[in-house]
């Protein structure tokens, strides 16, 4: 079985600094896929980015980006210029290949942005 | 709009007053799933469907049942809840190939007093 671990409850950075939100994950499997989902107070579960294992370059989307360590088991956000809009949830989660689609999630950071 | 709709959105019930959430996705998505979120525990998977008639557990499914008899429906039946089974439920749907994104409805918080 696969498990997902966020060791970072709580975070809060300054507007406009950067952030780095940590994930480790453990697996046997080779080919999986990995996410970053993002729970703003509206509670609505938004998808900020993704990763396919068999990819060496690191995914990146505006200001969001990850650092995909395979050999390490560790997929990281880092969230540059942040917004107060980026307060929210954010939950690193992990799903298999070829299996039943189902996402095994982290327990979540929750991020402050101050202004 | 693609979406993903669940209702009620909010509820109190009773202990042992059987409920529905409803599921509905018009974007064509063979894969549907129910996960419940509790605080320092994440999301976890309650049941999925591949396919019309096509359903399995997840990881915690005692106290639901589920069915998908249309494409673009599947209801969460708790036929007696139980105060351990109060949550905010989640809804997804994909389509199971290519980018393997879940789209998620909006959630639904349940009470079970």
């Amino acid at each position: 079985a696969q498990t997902v671990t966020q060791s970072q409850p709580e975070m809060s950075v300054q507007e406009a600094e950067t952030v780095t939100l940590s994930c480790t994950y453990d697996t046997s499997e080779n080919n999986y896929y990995l996410f970053w989902y993002k729970q703003p107070p509206s509670r609505q579960m938004i998808l900020v980015i993704r990763q396919e294992a068999y990819k060496q370059q690191n995914a990146t989307e505006n200001r969001f980006s990850v650092n995909f360590q395979k050999a390490a088991k560790s997929f990281s956000l880092k969230i540059s210029d942040s917004q107060l809009g980026d307060t929210a949830m954010y939950f690193c989660a992990f799903m298999k290949h070829g299996g039943n689609e189902k996402l095994t999630f982290g327990t979540g950071t929750r991020l402050t942005i101050i202004p | 709009e693609a979406q993903v709709t669940q209702n009620p959105r909010y509820l109190i019930t009773v202990t042992g007053k059987k409920l529905t959430v409803t599921c509905s996705q018009n974007m064509n998505h063979e894969y549907m799933s129910w996960y419940r979120q509790d605080p320092g525990l994440g999301l976890r998977q309650i049941y999925y469907s591949m396919n019309v008639e096509v359903t399995d557990k997840g990881d915690v499914p005692e106290g639901y049942k589920v069915s998908r008899k249309e494409k673009r429906n599947f209801p969460l039946i708790l036929e007696s809840p139980s105060p351990n089974q109060t949550s905010l439920y989640f809804c997804a749907s994909s389509l199971r190939t290519g980018v393997r994104e879940l789209f998620f409805g909006e959630g639904s918080r349940l009470t079970v007093l």
